[in-house]
C-alpha cells in the first residue's frame, strides 16, 4: 500500500534549527511536497522536490532522496510563528497526492 | 498561483439538516477542484475531485449521496453535506491545482462544520 510516515510532534527552541523527516512508499513517484498548516487554517505550500538533492528557499530547505524514499524539511533561525503542523505529501504515478498526518512543531522561547 | 476562497468558515447546524459549502477560485479558471476533510491531528483525506460541467469523482468509501458536489462554473464548486450527523463534524477544505512544473495545490481557508 501507499504510506507516508513523519513524526507526530517535535519541539525546538526559537533561533535554532530543526529537521522534520518524512519517509514515503508510493506506487510510482512524481514529486514530494511540504505544506505548512497553522491550527484551524488551510495548508500553504512550502516546497516541492522531484529530483534528488536540496532545494533552498530562504530559511526553509527541503531534501529528497528518491532511492531511499526519504525527504526532510529543514527550518533555520526558528521563529515563534513557525509553530505549526508540517505536512509531507508524495505524488504517485497517477498524480494523486498521498498525505502524511503532519508533524506538529512547537517552538519554545 | 491561485487565490481560493471558501465560505462559510464556520458553521454549526442541527443533526438532520443540510449544509452547503462554497469554494471559489478568484483569479484562476479551475476545471478541477478537490474537496478534502480533515479530522483533528489527522491527515488530509481526499473526498472527491470536482469536475466542471460533469459529475464529481468520489474516493472509495465516500458516499456521493451524502456529500453532493456541484461544479457548475469554472470558478465555483459547492459541497453539500446532506442530513448531517455529528460524525460529519470535521474541517472541510477545497483546493485548486495549477498546471505547471510543480502542480502544487492552493487551498481555500477551510470550513469548520459542527453538527449538534
Amino acid at each position: 500500500g501507499q504510506n507516508i510516515d513523519q513524526p507526530t510532534e517535535m519541539t525546538a527552541t526559537e533561533g535554532a534549527i530543526v529537521q522534520i523527516n518524512c519517509t514515503y512508499q508510493t506506487s510510482g513517484f512524481n514529486g514530494l511536497f511540504w505544506y505548512q498548516q497553522h491550527a484551524g487554517e488551510a495548508p500553504t505550500f512550502l516546497s516541492y522536490n522531484v529530483l534528488d538533492g536540496l532545494e533552498e528557499k530562504g530559511r526553509f530547505s527541503s531534501f529528497l532522496s528518491r532511492s531511499k524514499g526519504y525527504s526532510y524539511l529543514l527550518l533555520k533561525e526558528l521563529q515563534m510563528k513557525d509553530s505549526a503542523s508540517y505536512l509531507c505529501a508524495a505524488r504517485d504515478s497517477n498524480y494523486q497526492l498521498i498525505w502524511g498526518a503532519g508533524t506538529k512543531l512547537i517552538i519554545k522561547p | 498561483g491561485a487565490v481560493v476562497s471558501q465560505h462559510p468558515s464556520r458553521v454549526i447546524c442541527k443533526s438532520g439538516t443540510s449544509v452547503k459549502i462554497e469554494c471559489r477560485s478568484l483569479d484562476f479558471q479551475a476545471t478541477t477542484m478537490f474537496w478534502y476533510r480533515q479530522f483533528p491531528k489527522k491527515s488530509l483525506m481526499l473526498m472527491a475531485t470536482s469536475n466542471e460541467g460533469s459529475k464529481a469523482t468520489y474516493e472509495q468509501g465516500v458516499e456521493k449521496d451524502k456529500f453532493l458536489i456541484n461544479h457548475a462554473s469554472l470558478t465555483l464548486s459547492t459541497l453539500t453535506v446532506t442530513s448531517a450527523h455529528p460524525e460529519d463534524s470535521s474541517f472541510y477544505i477545497c483546493s485548486v491545482g495549477v498546471a505547471g512544473d510543480t502542480g502544487e495545490l492552493f487551498f481555500g481557508e477551510g470550513s469548520r462544520l459542527t453538527v449538534l
